[in-house]
């Protein structure tokens, strides 16, 4: 059974900070790994998609790494901004047939200006 | 133009009572999903119709019953609500199940008083 577990829980970094959000998940035959972000009373929106042959994938200021070996990826923001406030989310599909996501429980990310 | 759109955004009705939500696709996309956040934010999937067939239930009691007329669409129809049932249902779909980038809608709040 797939576990995906994000740490930290929460965060709070002032603005302009570098800043690195972690996940982790137990079962490595993975298909690829995404990054949502969830805006309050809003759906998810995805950031980045990591196929299983790549190690990184990045947008704009948004770099993500995966290393299936060790079963984490990393969300790296550069220079932080208040409009990055929301909880970001990491999730990965079941390996062998793909049929179905898991979710971490989310890093809900507060960037003070 | 709005991708996943779902309705009702908001629903709040009584214990007993027979309600459905409505879910439309104009990606062109050949699955469809029905996830449900609960009180402690965890995402989880419910339904996954890929050419409007089933292909995920996951654990879900039978008073929960997706219904897709083409595969555009995937509506959720709940019997019998009951007030655990209170949470976000989110709608989601992609090209091919855990492969792809999944697009969500923005949710639909259900609370059952």
């Amino acid at each position: 059974k797939q576990e995906v577990t994000q740490i930290p829980a929460a965060l709070s970094v002032p603005e302009g900070e570098n800043l690195v959000l972690n996940c982790s998940f137990t079962d490595s035959a993975i298909y690829n790994l995404q990054w949502f972000r969830q805006d309050p009373g809003k759906g998810l929106t995805s950031l980045l998609l990591i196929q299983s042959s790549q190690r990184e994938q990045t947008s704009g200021r948004l770099n993500a790494s995966l290393d299936k070996s060790s079963g984490r990826s990393t969300l790296y923001i550069a220079a932080s901004q208040p409009g990055d406030s929301a909880t970001y989310l990491c999730a990965v599909p079941l390996g062998g047939s793909a049929r179905q996501l898991t979710f971490g429980s989310g890093t809900q990310l507060t960037v003070l200006p | 133009d709005t991708a996943v759109s779902q309705t009702p955004k908001y629903l709040v009705t009584q214990m007993g009572n027979d309600k459905s939500i409505k879910c439309e696709q104009n990606l062109g996309h050949d699955t469809m999903y029905w996830y449900k956040q609960d009180s402690k934010k965890f995402l989880k999937i419910m339904f996954s119709y890929n050419n409007k067939e089933l292909i995920i239930n996951e654990t879900v009691p039978n008073r929960f019953s997706p219904k897709s007329p083409d595969k555009a669409h995937l509506n959720l129809h709940i019997n019998s609500l009951e007030l655990g049932d209170s949470a976000v249902y989110f709608c989601a779909s992609s090209h091919q199940q855990g492969r792809d980038t999944i697009y969500f809608g923005e949710g639909s709040w259900l609370t059952v008083v």
